[in-house]
């Protein structure tokens, strides 16, 4: 039973860069969701599908990060342009229905340089 | 505002040792508490949630939590600690419904010492 999966794993970018992150949900999720997590912050909300459509778009991140499910079993996030301020690890998670268990993909870590 | 937190960073304990892991929690309506664990390197895997009814929550390995509206807390506990419980324990709340999304506390590492 395939979990959550993410790709790549490491990515390195420069300054002023686009890069696209993507996740495959668990097979028949309904809900996915998009997560930044850094040392200071913690876990921040990036964006929130359900049944493919945004439900949340995470507010703050608005301006550069953009994540989109085109298909009940792919999705990315777009960030353009990077900032060095961007560097974190970014999970995807998935769960079944609204309020069910979430589960999380192994994340990306991105450095912006 | 809903808000989670986690008082404390970091908590240090023998192997065979108790150990309990402190959330609080301030949300304006019905709030649904879960604990997430998450190893080095890896992404957060589910331990428990409460829903409603009985207060203690049963999780995997071993670990229960217990609700308290009146202290605002859902605090975590394991009764023998092993090694590999070495991890952050993260401590998240969802309004439920519709909405769906977790509100996370900044986590707790879980360090057990042999």
């Amino acid at each position: 039973d395939a979990g959550v999966t993410q790709t790549p794993r490491h990515e390195v970018a420069e300054k002023g860069q686009t890069i696209i992150l993507k996740c495959e949900p668990v097979s028949g999720h309904n809900d996915l969701f998009w997560y930044r997590q850094t040392k200071i912050q913690g876990l921040e909300l990036l964006s929130y599908f359900r049944s493919k459509s945004l439900m949340e778009d995470g507010g703050a991140f608005k301006d550069r990060f953009k994540a989109e499910m085109l298909n009940s079993s792919f999705s990315t996030l777009k960030i353009q342009p990077t900032e060095p301020k961007d560097s974190a690890v970014y999970l995807c998670a998935s769960s079944l229905a609204g309020g069910a268990e979430q589960y999380f993909g192994p994340g990306t870590r991105l450095t912006v340089l | 505002t809903q808000t989670v937190s986690q008082s404390d960073a970091h908590v240090t304990v023998f192997e065979g040792d108790s150990v309990e892991l402190r959330c609080n929690y301030s949300y304006g309506g019905s709030i649904y508490l879960s604990w997430y664990i998450q190893h080095h390197g890896r992404g957060l895997q589910f331990l428990l949630k409460y829903y409603s009814g009985n207060p203690v929550v049963q999780g995997v390995n071993g670990f229960e939590a217990e609700f308290s509206k009146s202290d605002s807390s859902f605090h975590l506990r394991k009764a023998s600690v092993h090694w590999s419980d070495s991890a952050v324990y993260f401590c998240a709340g969802d309004s439920g419904g519709s909405n769906a999304k977790l509100t996370f506390g900044k986590g707790t590492k879980l360090s057990v010492k042999s």
